[in-house]
């Protein structure tokens, strides 16, 4: 079973802090890795597709990909209120071109 | 606003009935794929259609099943309906299948069944 693994949290941090986000995911052949943010009761809305090895800048948001250690992260930077949500963890399946996505982790960030 | 709609936003459904989700994909979106999402929990893969063919499926029974028309919307029905069907359902679009395209996805359905 490939799996994609998320801490629920709830993780808090203070406004103006930075918020780590982390995945790890079981599938060794996975290539493509994206974080998505879910405001409650809203759809996911994309934030970063990340592929290669290293860091991917936007913006307050950096993701971090280490194929080897099978990890992918999200750094989100000067952390508003309104960055609180779920943040899903998605890796596309070797082989099949399927979304896996990890439970989510819940981010508050308090004003 | 990803152009990606889907109708209704809400139903609710007793045990037993059928339901059909439907799905209209963003222009120039080829690639419609369906997700089941239980509260708490992230998306659950149901399947992909591409330009009208079924294109993977994810661990659901047969009495989840779907469409794609020739304008690439897509509709979802489940017959027999249990309480644990309630759930929220995303269709996200892609460009296309095949690849590791990025999705986008709706608003989504929300469904409660009693």
């Amino acid at each position: 079973q490939k799996e994609v693994e998320q801490n629920s949290g709830p993780l808090s941090v203070p406004e103006g802090a930075i918020a780590s986000l982390n995945c790890t995911y079981s599938d060794r052949g996975s290539q493509s890795f994206f974080w998505y943010r879910q405001y409650s009761g809203k759809s996911p809305e994309l934030i970063m597709s990340i592929y290669s090895n290293g860091d991917k800048e936007d913006g307050r948001f950096t993701a971090q990909l280490n194929k080897a250690s099978q990890y992918v992260s999200l750094l989100i930077r000067d952390s508003q209120p309104s960055d609180s949500a779920t943040y899903l963890c998605a890796v596309i399946s070797s082989g099949t071109y399927k979304y896996i996505f990890g439970t989510g982790t819940r981010l508050k960030v308090l004003a | 606003e990803t152009g990606v709609t889907q109708s209704p936003t809400h139903l609710i459904k007793t045990r037993g009935q059928q339901v059909t989700l439907r799905c209209s994909s963003q222009s120039g979106h080829n690639t419609v794929s369906w997700y089941q999402q239980a509260l708490g929990q992230g998306p659950q893969f149901i399947f992909q259609y591409y330009r009208e063919e079924e294109n993977g499926r994810g661990n659901f029974p047969p009495r989840f099943s779907g469409l794609q028309f020739p304008n690439y919307s897509s509709e979802l029905n489940v017959n027999a309906l249990e309480l644990d069907d309630s759930a929220l359902y995303l269709c996200a679009s892609s460009l296309t299948a095949g690849g590791p395209e990025t999705q986008y996805f709706g608003p989504g359905t929300r469904l409660l069944v009693l």
